[in-house]
């Protein structure tokens, strides 16, 4: 799997777009991207995933180069129930043995 | 539909014990997975199971086993607790193959703590 790189933490206020971006200079051709978001105290949610240009769906937007080295996730007017450690992972969509791996993930605290 | 449901919610082991955490899912998945967090860090794979019948090892399988059951069930068994195993755990289903990146659906989390 492609090791990625995200900020630890960030802070932004109630009613702000948040873009958060993950490096991932080693994602291979057939890796897709894939978006996690996980509140204190539940298990991970799936937000979002893509392969190239942009994807949208209900909940936020994904932004993807065209060298695919890296990844923004955009939350569009954050309320404070968007506090949560959001974890980007890169991988293969095929059936195989490699192994999903989460990182330590972003710490996003929004602000009234 | 209940989605993954884990059991228990909370449990306080001494040393030595054994205790074993049950998962099932209700959606049909393949794919079965535990892992483990620890405060302020991400979750590691302790063993996924691509099929009824199969299981693997993922980042950090000591000290732990694991049963497919069948389908449903997925089971995480400690044998004999170490404080090193305090944590919180995960179980996740997908529908597609182990290590793929179809989407997991969580369970609510074990927290285990071992004294």
């Amino acid at each position: 799997l492609a090791k990625t790189t995200q900020p630890i933490s960030m802070d932004s206020y109630e009613g702000q777009e948040v873009n958060i971006t993950c490096s991932h200079n080693n994602i291979a051709t057939n890796d897709y991207i894939t978006w996690y978001q996980q509140f204190p105290s539940q298990g991970p949610r799936f937000i979002i995933q893509g392969y190239k240009t942009k994807v949208t769906n209900e909940v936020a937007s994904l932004f993807i180069p065209a060298d695919r080295k890296s990844s923004t996730l955009s939350l569009p007017r954050v309320s404070l129930s968007d506090t949560a450690v959001y974890y980007c992972l890169v991988g293969d969509m095929s059936y195989g043995d490699d192994k999903i791996i989460f990182g330590k993930g972003t710490r996003l605290h929004i602000l009234p | 539909n209940a989605g993954v449901t884990q059991t228990p919610k909370f449990q306080v082991l001494k040393t030595g014990q054994s205790m074993t955490l049950q998962c099932a899912q209700d959606m049909n998945h393949n794919s079965m997975y535990w892992y483990r967090q620890d405060p302020g860090m991400g979750l590691r794979l302790i063993y996924y199971s691509a099929s009824e019948g199969t299981t693997d090892k993922g980042e950090v399988p000591n000290g732990y086993n694991v049963s497919r059951l069948n389908k449903r069930e997925f089971s995480l068994r400690l044998e004999s607790a170490a404080p090193s195993q305090t944590s919180v755990y995960f179980c996740a289903s997908s529908d597609g193959g182990a290590g793929s990146l179809n989407e997991q659906f969580f369970g609510p989390g074990t927290r285990l703590t071992v004294l």
